[in-house]
């Protein structure tokens, strides 16, 4: 596609609640990121795959929060039972890396704000 | 990973006038990428510094990349209203990884 498309733009789930939250990142591109940005703040990294393997997931703030990308394109992030405290834009970023020179330039859809009543 | 600290918090001019943010890290730094995200937008690529004292320029942008590799630097000439937004400096979260940590951001108003 275009450029990384995210679903749905926005979510209002009640407290308790499960989500998924889609990520199409563009095509060809091999590694996708999970990012959680709360309002005023910059991005809180959450999780790194490169193709299907989760190589980092360090960022993710509790058991709850679980990401995959079963065929290493689209991915998504699932969050369950939802706290007020998960109301945040999450953002979703794609690149492909070029090793030498090192260009990771990342590419952001346009995010799903979730908001958690 | 460490976190980047970003100076000032938020920054308020006159249209025209110029405008610097700083990027600084404790620990030194094999590349610093910079972001804008307007209000309401996503964060947008703008520049990877890998070199030890690299200037690079994009138009009225101009992004330095210190001799230690701990600090960083976009100074923006006679800014316009089009340049409002928050600048983000962003850090590897590893040493040569793709997988970034960004600091807070410096939020730019530009006024007419």
């Amino acid at each position: 596609g275009a450029g990384v498309s995210q679903s749905p733009r926005y979510k209002v789930a009640k407290r308790g609640q499960d989500v998924a939250l889609r990520c199409d990142p563009i095509s060809g591109h091999v590694s996708l990121f999970w990012y959680q940005q709360a309002l005023g703040q910059g991005p809180e990294f959450l999780t790194y795959f490169q193709n299907e393997a989760q190589l980092d997931k360090s960022g993710l703030p509790s058991d709850r929060f679980f990401a995959e990308r079963p065929e290493g394109s689209v991915s998504t992030l699932k969050i369950q039972r939802t706290q007020q405290e998960d109301s945040a834009v999450y953002l979703c970023a794609s690149s492909y890396l070029v090793p030498i020179p090192p260009n990771t330039e990342a590419f952001f859809g346009q995010g799903t704000r979730l908001t958690v009543v | 990973g460490q976190q980047v600290m970003q100076i000032p918090q938020y920054q308020h001019v006159q249209e025209g006038e110029d405008f610097t943010t700083y990027c600084n890290s404790s620990t030194t730094l094999s590349n610093i990428q910079w972001y804008k995200q307007r209000p309401g937008g996503h964060p947008v690529f703008l520049i990877q510094l890998v070199k030890s004292g690299e200037v690079k320029k994009q138009k009225r942008l101009t992004f330095q990349f210190g001799e230690a590799k701990k600090n960083s630097s976009l100074h923006i000439t006679a800014t316009q209203t089009t340049d409002v937004g928050t600048y983000f400096c962003a850090r590897p979260r590893d040493n040569y990884g793709q997988n970034f940590v960004f600091g807070p951001g410096t939020r730019l108003s530009v006024l007419p």
